[in-house]
Parts: structure tokens; C-alpha cells; sequence
């Protein structure tokens, strides 16, 4: 079955360091691949999302991903990090269509 | 924009009780999610329904029902809440078809006394 890893539980980084959170994926062919936040206390928002195509994906506040086939990766950078950004980030992978399958999160830390 | 709310935000329950969760949302997706999120792990699909007047189970669906009353709302019943449990239940939706990214609601947080 296809799956998603994400292989740190937790990240701390100074603000106004760089990000890369990890997602390492299972999957028969070229997937779709999503990453979500989670804020303290609130349900899960769409960050970004890549369908088959250009490798490098932009989303919401900054963020971006890259899809690498080789390395079956699809890791979420941001160049400047925010206090606000502190919060669960959870990478997915659609599986058998409509389910989606969810990584265990990682819990992103701000040093102000 | 649309919105998708979840009642109640918070919920108590007794050992034995039959819960029900609530979910509306104003997409007009025609596909609704129920997963559960427990600390420190993922989220676990738990029913689905790809349109109106159809339901699938997930991989979580033992202890639970769900209804699928219209196209904008989708309930889920705990049929008998376990003791000291603990959970967040997230409904979503999403337009209809394959490899679609959900969009999601704020959760019920579940105590179970």
C-alpha cells in the first residue's frame, strides 16, 4: 500500500533560520503528494499540493516542496522561518483514491 | 469562501454512551471525510462518503456509524465511547474524484469519563 514517512518527530530552528521538514514516500508509479498544518488546537489547512509535474511546488506562506522521484522524497522548505510557523506539519499521500494516508506529523519549534 | 464547522467543538461522554458528531460544510464538495487523530499519531480514516447517498468504511470503522443526511452533512455516532478515551475527530471534504486534497474542519475533542 502506498505510505508516507516522516522520519522527525521533532524540528527545532531559529527564527529566521531555513526549513526543511522530511517526507519520505512509498508508492507504485508517480504519486500525488500534500502537505498539511496543523495550528495548536485547530483542524488541518492545505499548505501546498503536487500533482504529477513541474518537481518544485509553491504553497502558502512561504512555503514550497520538492517532488524527487529518485530519492522518493517530497520535502517542505521555507527560507525564513516565522514564530507563527510553529505548529504540526503532516505530509499525505492519496491511497486506493479516496483514502488519504497521513505521516505521524512533525512538530515544528520556534527559538525566538 | 466556504467553511466547513463541526459540532460541538468539545465533547464528554460516559463510558457505554452513544455519541454523535456533527459536520456541515458549504464547498458543495460531494465528498465527505470522517478521520480520527489521536496524540502522537496520524489521522485514520474511519467512513467516507463519495457523494450523496453512499458510505464507505475506512480503515477505522469498527465503534462507529455514519450518516450521510444531505450533500452538505455528514454525521459520525460512537456507538458505545470507551472508557479514558481520548480523541479528535476531523471531518472534510472534497470535490469528487481521485487524489483530491481535503479540506478540513476545526475537530471535536472527545473525552470519555
Amino acid at each position: 500500500a502506498q505510505s508516507v514517512t516522516q522520519p522527525d518527530a521533532r524540528v527545532t530552528v531559529s527564527e529566521g533560520a531555513s526549513l526543511q521538514l522530511r517526507c519520505k514516500y512509498s508508492y507504485f508509479g508517480t504519486p500525488y503528494l500534500f502537505w498539511y498544518v496543523q495550528y495548536p488546537r485547530q483542524g488541518l489547512q492545505l499548505l501546498l499540493k503536487y500533482y504529477p509535474g513541474d518537481p518544485v511546488v509553491q504553497g502558502v506562506n512561504g512555503f514550497e516542496a520538492e517532488f524527487s522521484k529518485s530519492n522518493s522524497s517530497f520535502h517542505l522548505r521555507k527560507a525564513s522561518v516565522h514564530w507563527s510557523d510553529w505548529a504540526v506539519y503532516f505530509c499525505a499521500v492519496p491511497n486506493m483514491g479516496y483514502k488519504l494516508t497521513f505521516g505521524t506529523g512533525t512538530s515544528l519549534l520556534v527559538d525566538p | 469562501g466556504g467553511i466547513i464547522t463541526q459540532t460541538p467543538k468539545f465533547l464528554i461522554g460516559q463510558e457505554g454512551q452513544k455519541l454523535t458528531l456533527k459536520c456541515q460544510q458549504n464547498f458543495n464538495h460531494d465528498t465527505m471525510y470522517w478521520y480520527r487523530q489521536d496524540s502522537g499519531k496520524g489521522l485514520r480514516l474511519i467512513y467516507y462518503s463519495i457523494t450523496e447517498n453512499d458510505l464507505q468504511k475506512g480503515d477505522l470503522s469498527e465503534g462507529y456509524d455514519a450518516s450521510r443526511e444531505k450533500k452538505s452533512s455528514f454525521s459520525l455516532t460512537v456507538t458505545s465511547a470507551q472508557k479514558n478515551e481520548m480523541a479528535v475527530f476531523l471531518c472534510a471534504s472534497s470535490y469528487r474524484g481521485n487524489n483530491q486534497a481535503p479540506l478540513f474542519g476545526e475537530g471535536t475533542r472527545l473525552s470519555v469519563l
